[in-house]
């Protein structure tokens, strides 16, 4: 089935500094990417939309200057932090749609979980 | 008030029991996904579903497009099911909303 790559799987970083997260489909080509946040014990929020070969689509409230979203192949997405904050810490998912796949839809990542101090 | 709302919050079972977790939601929506949460924060997409009922394992979900309701059973529960079960439903475009979630543990 489809498979969404998704690294790092966890990363510690200091405040100021830039975090950057790949997101890649494996077996299948992805024009569009997602991007989620998770806060503790809350739910998935749409961060952005990731096109291939264009400009993110990003949700309201979420700065574009700060999460830098490149969409350069078909397989690859990357979401960086830029000058990361501590209320930055969150746990970070992409998902992408293999249009081949009818049972189940959606391919998550498996997550990265930062945490900026 | 949350477009996607899961019940119950928490769940606790025995291994073996038949778990049902619903969901319910208010916008019109083109399908609904179940979704699982491993501890460790990795998702996997259970099921998609626009209508009736799908089947895989021990896993059944069903969904009634008119009273805008899903449940999602899991048969013969074992201690591995033990996750955050979410429900998200997509909208217009790929636009989702998704639910607070279901966290289920199953004692053995």
């Amino acid at each position: 089935g489809a498979v969404v790559s998704q690294h790092p799987s966890w990363v510690i970083c200091k405040s100021g500094t830039s975090v950057k997260i790949e997101c890649r489909s494996l077996d299948f080509q992805a024009t569009t990417m997602f991007w989620y946040r998770q806060f503790p014990k809350q739910s998935l929020m749409l961060m952005a939309t990731s096109n291939e070969g264009s400009k993110a689509t990003y949700e309201q409230g979420v700065e574009k200057d700060k999460f830098l979203i490149n969409h350069a192949s078909l397989t690859l997405s990357t979401l960086t932090v830029t000058s990361a904050h501590p209320e930055d810490s969150s746990f970070y998912i992409c998902s992408a749609r293999d249009w081949g796949q009818t049972s189940y839809g959606y391919t998550f990542g498996s997550g990265t979980r930062l945490t900026v101090v | 008030k949350n477009e996607v709302e899961q019940s119950p919050q928490n769940l606790t079972a025995q291994e073996g029991e038949f778990i049902t977790i619903n969901c319910s939601y208010s916008v019109g929506i083109s399908a609904l996904h179940w979704l699982q949460q491993h501890p460790g924060g990795g998702i996997v997409s259970l099921f998609m579903l626009s209508s009736g009922k799908k089947k895989h394992g021990r896993l059944i979900a069903t969904i009634n497009i008119q009273e805008k309701h899903s449940s999602l059973h899991i048969t013969a529960s074992h201690p591995r099911d033990s996750a955050v079960y979410i429900c998200a439903v997509r909208v217009a475009g790929n636009q989702f909303y998704f639910g607070t979630g279901t966290s289920l543990t199953v004692i053995p």
